[in-house]
């Protein structure tokens, strides 16, 4: 069953804008990761958060961790066409890894 | 390498056939995974072999058999499937097994299926 839920479900915006996608879970977690996937196919792992951990970045990349209210956040600074994709978040329990519905982010030029 | 592939990339299969999916990963990974994604839908988790034994079978339909002949092999072999079986299938694996929890998963490309 899907745990997590991203907001919004749908983002448009510029290149050199920043883009800002939230995902709320509803149980307990041991981590939190973040997906890219383009045009249906794989998906490619772009960040991971430990439940433990508040904050982490990666490049453009920016997460934010809330377990007290159970909701993440990634944040795309600069974005670039190249961008343009579907964005997941997925929760990790002990032995699984459960997506959310994801968001279509498009980047125009 | 650093890479999972999935063959075929497409399939096309009646519903009285028998066809099997094939995915390989050379990383030395402990678990393996295989996921079915409808269009416009998260992927959803079919099946989980931890150290090529089968851990979490997500109540998938008998039609659908995994097999993982060994630690780099994983198949999912289809018979009798349905139009609504039709989806992407991706295969992932992971470095630190089944309960790790410090890395990510590695995707495949997947095999897009069509059941006619």
């Amino acid at each position: 069953s899907q745990q997590g839920e991203e907001d919004p479900q749908a983002l448009s915006i510029q290149e050199g804008e920043n883009a800002t996608m939230n995902c709320s879970y509803k149980t307990s977690i041991n981590n939190l990761q973040w997906y890219r996937q383009n045009s249906g196919r794989g998906l490619v792992h772009l960040i991971l958060i430990r439940s433990n951990e508040r904050e982490k970045h990666s490049g453009r990349l920016r997460v934010t961790l809330d377990t007290s209210k159970k909701s993440s956040s990634l944040l795309i600074t600069a974005s670039r066409a190249a961008d343009t994709a579907s964005y997941f978040c997925a929760t990790k329990g002990y032995s699984t890894l459960t997506f959310g519905k994801g968001t279509m982010l498009l980047v125009s030029p | 390498d650093t890479e999972v592939t999935q063959t075929p990339k497409h399939l096309v299969m009646g519903m009285t056939n028998k066809k099997s999916l094939k995915c390989e990963q050379h990383m030395g990974h402990r678990a393996m995974y295989w996921y079915k994604q409808k269009a416009k839908k998260p992927p959803e988790l079919m099946f989980v072999y931890s150290y090529e034994k089968l851990s979490i079978n997500e109540s998938v339909p008998s039609r659908f058999s995994p097999e993982c002949p060994n630690s780099s092999l994983l198949n999912l072999h289809l018979h009798a499937l349905q139009p609504e079986d039709s989806a992407l299938y991706l295969c992932a694996s992971s470095q630190d097994g089944l309960g790790g929890q410090l890395y990510g998963y590695t995707f495949g490309s997947g095999t897009r299926l069509t059941v006619v």
